[in-house]
């Protein structure tokens, strides 16, 4: 099946700093989705990216699906935005089947 | 308009046991699928839905079934619990592709 890799595994920063996260895919997709799960578990829906680029407020992402990564850019971050980011994909199957990577799990420290 | 919605929120069971686990999509979605998430690992595909039949399978034991029925609620269905079955199950819907997900219900099996 297809491989994702989230990296880093984790991060730590300070309240105002700025952050990446990739996530590297083995294979071609058609659905290509980030994450944050929150401490109750909830999966909130960030971008929906199977290529190019979106922004919403401080948070951007950008899919170079032919090398097959992504990147969540996160600005400014705040203590609100500690939590998991996960990046899911699904192969060119035309079934709703997420494979998910292991997560960045991020601390925002004030 | 209301998200995805689960039920129960927080579920105990002995081993042995089995477990119903529901789930109602966005209005107008027809597409349901099933994760389980273990402690610190992604969500792990167990099945999709889509107007009443099974789409796609996970690598799951026969233990586990589901089914969709005609106002597109689904149910998650466990049984013989076993201790490694303790896990955030998620329920997601989907118009077309994007999936969007329920809060979970978090089973204990002691």
């Amino acid at each position: 099946g297809i491989q994702v890799e989230q990296s880093p595994p984790d991060l730590i920063l300070q309240e105002g700093a700025n952050s990446t996260l990739r996530c590297n895919f083995s294979d071609s997709v058609n659905n290509l989705q980030w994450f944050h799960q929150n401490p109750w578990g909830q999966l909130i829906n960030l971008f929906y990216i199977p290529s190019g680029t979106k922004q919403n407020g401080r948070l951007s992402a950008t899919t170079v699906a032919t090398e097959r990564y992504s990147l969540l850019y996160i600005s400014s971050s705040q203590t609100t935005d500690s939590g998991v980011y996960f990046c899911a994909v699904e192969r060119q199957s035309g079934y709703s089947t997420l494979t998910f990577g292991k997560g960045t799990m991020l601390l925002v420290s004030p | 308009d209301a998200g995805v919605t689960q039920s129960p929120t927080h579920l105990i069971k002995t081993r042995g046991q089995h477990v119903t686990l529901r789930c109602s999509p966005i209005s107008g979605h027809k597409s349901v699928s099933w994760y389980q998430q273990v402690l610190g690992q992604g969500p792990q595909f167990i099945f999709q839905y889509y107007e009443k039949e099974e789409r796609g399978r996970g690598n799951f034991p026969d233990r586990f079934s589901a089914r969709q029925f005609p106002n597109y609620s689904s149910e998650l269905n466990v049984n013989a619990l076993l201790l490694g079955d303790s896990a955030l199950y998620l329920c997601a819907s989907s118009l077309a592709i994007e999936q969007y997900f329920g809060p979970g219900t978090r089973l204990t099996v002691t």
